[in-house]
């Protein structure tokens, strides 16, 4: 399983675009990059997933360069509900039992 | 998106005293289920593979008769926590994943606070 290496923290003001990035440089040509996001006191819930370029949904958008030894994690215009800890996970759900090892994450501020 | 629950949400107990906690996929069935366990201002720590039909599989260091895991059928594991004591105190997470999608759905948590 992957390692990876994200900013403990991070600050941000409503209304701007926060961008974490995570370090990953031993994923395995089979590994996705899956990010989640938790609040206190709750389960981390899955924000987006990508296995190489660029993803996006109605929440956020996932930038993947080439030699995937890295990803970005861009939240547009975010609020004061979008303070949380962000997880980035590398892996393989199925083939490796599913396990997800989650490192430290980015608590993210945003401030008003 | 799938759902899975988790039974407390919250629960006090006294030292040396079991405490059973569950976990429910709601619409999905999940032969396989997490178990982690997080403490403050820390990350989630896997501690176990709750597998359908057999015996669990614990990680390095979490002691397999403290921590029982039962998965007794596919859309229920449960942990009980044994004896349990101050430091036990922590909150505690399952997740499992979704056949045909490449990820997994959480549960809410359970705060055990041990007296």
């Amino acid at each position: 399983l992957a390692k990876t290496t994200q900013p403990i923290s991070m600050d941000s003001y409503e209304g701007q675009e926060v961008n974490i990035t995570c370090s990953h440089n031993n994923i395995a040509t089979n590994d996705y990059i899956t990010w989640y996001q938790q609040f206190p006191s709750q389960g981390p819930r899955f924000i987006i997933q990508g296995y190489k370029t660029k993803v996006t949904n109605e929440v956020a958008s996932l930038f993947i360069p080439a030699d995937r030894k890295s990803s970005t994690l861009s939240l547009p215009r975010v609020s004061l509900s979008d303070t949380a800890v962000y997880y980035c996970l590398v892996g393989e759900v199925y083939n490796q039992g599913g396990k997800l090892i989650f490192g430290q994450g980015t608590e993210l501020s945003v401030k008003p | 998106g799938a759902v899975v629950s988790q039974h407390p949400s919250r629960v006090i107990c006294k030292s040396g005293t079991s405490v059973k906690i569950e976990c429910r996929s709601l619409d999905f069935q999940a032969t396989t289920m997490f178990w982690y366990r997080q403490f403050p201002k820390q990350s989630l720590m896997l501690m176990a593979t709750s597998n359908e039909g057999s015996k669990a599989t614990y990680e390095q260091g979490v002691e397999k008769d403290k921590f029982l895991i039962n998965h007794a059928s596919l859309t229920l594991s449960t942990l009980t926590v044994t004896s349990a004591h101050p430091e036990d105190s922590s909150f505690y997470i399952c997740s499992a994943p979704l056949a045909g999608a490449d990820t997994q759905y959480f549960g809410p948590g359970t705060r055990l606070t041990v007296l």
